[in-house]
């Protein structure tokens, strides 16, 4: 019984595709996270739920959007996609707040 | 802002050898701080977390870390590294509410047979 799920885990594609990426947490946790992680392993948050409500947004570019349909799945969708995207993102959640933080596996995103 | 270093990139220690990985952190308070490991190809891994209270904390895989205010710094131990030891090791740290994680860039840990 996976806790935090991606899919895919491997995802190849040209630049200007539009892809998704989707993860479900079967935790019951309030908040859900997606992290880049770039060519030199540095992570970085990019986004959080919290019930529904986005509550972190750091400066990611705007054809990155979180969608998440309900408290167990938060979504990534890239328009456009550029050479740079190219990273491993993660998923994350965590329940409360005084609580860690439980990872997916991982997409490693290449773009051609 | 909140910020997190670990001064090493990469430590190579010999099987049965002990291990500290250093990481400091800058904050404007205490905040939450928490280890994770991340093996070739995988996720990452909760070894250990500080909240309150006692500053030695154990952790899994007979990982500890103490939390030294003073030094700003909150370094991982183990007495005797394995050989599947081996992997990414990521300090974090988080304000109260625990939202904005920040990592740090990582120490990548070799064991020499």
């Amino acid at each position: 019984d996976t806790a935090v799920s991606q899919t895919p885990k491997y995802l190849v594609t040209q630049m200007g595709n539009d892809k998704s990426i989707k993860c479900e947490q079967n935790l019951g946790h309030d908040t859900m996270y997606w992290y880049k992680q770039d060519s030199k392993k540095f992570l970085k948050i990019m986004f959080s739920y919290n019930n529904k409500e986005l509550i972190i947004n750091e400066t990611v570019p705007n054809r990155f959007s979180p969608k998440s349909p309900d408290k167990a799945h938060l979504n990534l969708h890239i328009n456009s996609l550029e050479l740079g995207d190219s990273a491993v993102y993660f998923c994350a959640s965590r329940a409360g707040n005084y609580n860690e933080q439980f990872f997916g596996p991982g997409t490693r995103l290449t773009v051609l | 802002a909140q910020s997190v270093t670990q001064p090493d990139i990469h430590i190579t220690v010999s099987e049965g050898a002990s291990l500290e990985l250093r990481c400091n952190y800058s904050y404007g308070a205490t905040p939450y701080l928490f280890w994770y490991v991340q093996s070739p190809g995988q996720g990452l891994q909760l070894l250990l977390k500080y909240f309150s209270g006692d500053t030695l904390v154990q952790g899994i895989k007979g990982f500890e870390a103490e939390f030294k205010r003073s030094q700003s710094s909150f370094n991982l131990r183990k007495p005797s590294v394995h050989w599947s030891d081996a992997a990414e090791y990521f300090c974090a740290v988080a304000p109260y509410n625990n939202n904005d994680m920040r990592f740090g860039a990582g120490t990548r840990l070799t064991v020499k047979p």
